[in-house]
């Protein structure tokens, strides 16, 4: 099993739609957890932390549910800016070096 | 600031060749990392540093080395290139523990072609 899985898409949706990306992780004892952009062509960006309370970001809403191990992304009336892959990221041991492990990415297109 | 800056952009090698990646940050970060992208497998990591002069294998070193020598600049070297070491490099640099959290800054990539 992948340390860090995710649907790959790609997700086609039209300018103004909802759409929900998941991502589970295997060490239950994984400390921190990220959302990543990364635009074609380019390098991947924070998007947004997860908490464990869930946090929002404009209209970007992150989901943290430690017990079933899973992450979600939550992006309201899409615009086409928002085309990219999303990469669920997670530090699987807390250390204080960063050590990161990538899902390997959702591709969402927004179209007209 | 610049960031993270990677030298080169692309690069095409033959079989057996060697080359050397640069990678530069200015925002006085402890920690470097090199990563690759290859389709459908996510970025794994090559090797790290946590600090000048120190560097460990991450999940991917076979084939090759790195060094840390100042703290601005880490370095990847291919000593013998394989076309199984084509692929996207990623450079990226991040705060030491102390910050509120450790986001990754990454440079622009490297687009590497072996034949």
């Amino acid at each position: 099993r992948k340390e860090v899985e995710q649907d790959p898409g790609p997700f086609n949706v039209p300018e103004g739609a909802t759409v929900a990306f998941n991502c589970t992780y295997s060490n239950s004892a994984s400390q921190s957890f990220f959302w990543y952009r990364q635009d074609c062509r380019k390098e991947p960006k924070l998007l947004m932390s997860v908490y464990s309370s869930g946090n929002e970001d404009g209209r970007f809403t992150a989901q943290l549910n430690r017990a079933s191990q899973y992450i979600s992304l939550l992006i309201r009336d899409s615009k086409l800016s928002d085309s990219a892959t999303y990469l669920c990221v997670v530090n699987p041991s807390g250390t204080s070096y960063g050590k990161l492990t990538f899902g390997q990415g959702t591709i969402l297109t927004v179209h007209p | 600031n610049a960031g993270v800056t990677q030298t080169p952009k692309f690069r095409v090698l033959k079989t057996g060749q060697s080359m050397t990646l640069l990678c530069a940050q200015d925002m006085n970060h402890e920690y470097m990392y090199w990563y690759r992208q290859d389709p459908g497998m996510g970025l794994r990591l090559i090797h790290y540093s946590v600090g000048e002069g120190t560097t460990a294998k991450g999940e991917v070193p076979d084939g090759y080395n790195v060094s840390r020598l100042k703290k601005q600049n880490f370095l990847l070297g291919l000593e013998s290139a394989a076309p199984s070491q084509t692929s996207v490099y990623f450079c990226a640099s991040s705060t030491p523990v102390g910050s509120s959290y450790n986001e990754q800054f990454f440079g622009p990539g490297t687009r590497l072609t072996v034949l």
